[in-house]
């Protein structure tokens, strides 16, 4: 079983500044994915951001980066540049790329951007 | 354009009823889902279906019904609405295992 842990239930950042938001997860699996979505107030969640575990590279998307750190089990998200817009809660996900495909969330990080 | 959608964005009702939820995706995706957004935002699954087949079924009482016409549609009946059913629930399409996750707009229940 996947669980994974979201430390932060509220972060702030002042815009144009640069913001991280944690998450670790623990599974047995060696072959996974991972996965930053965001949820505005518009409620839709949209995906910011992917990593493939056997890749050591960190996944990048314009303004958005990871770190992830495999033997630590640890996948944070940088934002960079903040805007107005990042405003939303962030989830992190993980999917074992072996049995069922059920994608487990963390409880999520509430980011507000300061004008 | 619409890649998911789902029908109806709010549903209000009362206790007892029974309500059904459709969700179509035009992305040609195996895979749907079935997600329960409870007010603290916690986002759980609940169903998956693969090719029509159901592959996931997560500890949802009885009265949580999917069901997979064809690939690209999956609905979701609820029968004898319970004030503990009022969330958000998501539908999702997918290629498969580590593909990005596409979801619907969400549907707001609310039972009284």
């Amino acid at each position: 079983a996947q669980t994974v842990t979201q430390s932060q239930p509220e972060m702030s950042v002042q815009e144009a500044e640069t913001v991280t938001l944690s998450c670790t997860y623990d599974t047995s699996e060696s072959d996974y994915y991972l996965f930053w979505y965001k949820q505005p107030p518009s409620r839709q969640m949209i995906l910011v951001i992917r990593q493939e575990a056997y890749k050591q590279q960190n996944a990048t998307e314009n303004r958005f980066s990871v770190n992830f750190q495999k033997a630590a089990k640890s996948f944070s998200l940088k934002i960079s540049d903040s805007q107005l817009g990042d405003a939303a809660m962030y989830f992190c996900a993980s999917i074992s790329n072996f049995g069922n495909e059920k994608l487990t969330f963390g409880t999520g990080t509430r980011l507000t951007i300061i004008p | 354009d619409t890649a998911v959608s789902q029908t109806p964005k709010y549903l209000v009702t009362q206790m007892g009823n029974d309500k059904s939820i459709k969700c179509e995706q035009n992305l040609g995706h195996d895979t749907m889902y079935w997600y329960k957004q409870d007010s603290k935002k916690f986002l759980k699954i609940m169903f998956s279906y693969n090719n029509k087949e159901l592959i996931i079924n997560e500890t949802v009482p009885n009265r949580f019904s999917p069901k997979s016409p064809d690939k690209a549609h999956l609905n979701l009946h609820i029968n004898s609405l319970e004030l503990g059913d009022s969330a958000v629930y998501f539908c999702a399409s997918s290629h498969g295992r580590g593909s990005e996750q596409f979801f619907g707009p969400g549907t707001r229940l609310t039972v009284l």
